[in-house]
């Protein structure tokens, strides 16, 4: 069956770098994507990744390993905004889109 | 602001009935997504559009249906609603439909069904 598993929620401290990550089982792969939830608002694109290796975007990176099914995305020097729920998301070989249950990250001052 | 409108933002309404949704995508995108994402579920993928054909669907309803027009547009229809139909359902676009293509997605409809 086609799988994204990714922790329910986590716990960082402000000024402090936390690893979000995820693993998952899909039928073909065709890119990673990252994304940020605020409550009661709309995802926003954070990252993407369809090759091995680490991209970096200011702040947030993501990494991912195909061989593996495995992704993390390392959000660094955390800011109170940036609490908030990280959806990993998988689009498939026939172009399905899978999300995850998404990441609750909660930022403490 | 995304660029992507959606409409209207509230709807309750009450069990057995249908609903349409809209969704206008960012000007210049050809591909148009549906999601619909309750507490329990997290964000489902529904179905994609690509410059008014079916590309890609997920779990979908056949209760449900949805169509993208020649002006892009797109509506998703939920026919026969049920109390577990409740959920917030975005509307997203993107330039192209495959690989590395950002979708942004609209604010969403909140349907409520009683």
């Amino acid at each position: 069956g086609q799988n994204i598993d990714q922790p329910t929620e986590m716990t960082a401290t402000e000024g402090a770098i936390v690893q979000i990550n995820c693993t998952y089982q899909t039928s073909g792969f065709n890119g990673l994507f990252w994304y940020q939830q605020h409550a009661g608002e709309a995802p926003t694109f954070l990252s993407y990744n369809v090759l091995d290796g680490l991209e970096e975007k200011g702040r947030f990176s993501s990494f991912l390993s195909r061989s593996k099914g495995y992704s993390y995305l390392l959000l660094k020097e955390l800011q109170m905004k940036d609490s908030a729920s990280y959806l990993c998301a998988v689009r498939g070989r026939d172009d399905k889109i899978i999300f995850g249950k998404g990441t609750r990250l909660h930022i403490l001052p | 602001d995304s660029g992507v409108t959606q409409t209207p933002k509230h709807l309750i309404t009450a069990t057995g009935q249908r609903v349409t949704l809209r969704c206008s995508p960012r000007s210049g995108d050809l591909s148009v997504y549906w999601y619909q994402q309750s507490l329990d579920q997290g964000l489902q993928f529904l179905i994609q559009y690509y410059n008014g054909e079916e590309r890609a669907k997920g779990n979908i309803l056949e209760r449900f249906s949805a169509q993208q027009f020649p002006d892009l547009h797109s509506e998703l229809n939920l026919s026969s609603l049920e109390l577990g139909d409740s959920a917030l359902y975005f509307c997203a676009s993107s330039v192209e439909g495959q690989g590395f293509d950002e979708q942004f997605f609209g604010p969403g409809t909140r349907l409520t069904v009683l």
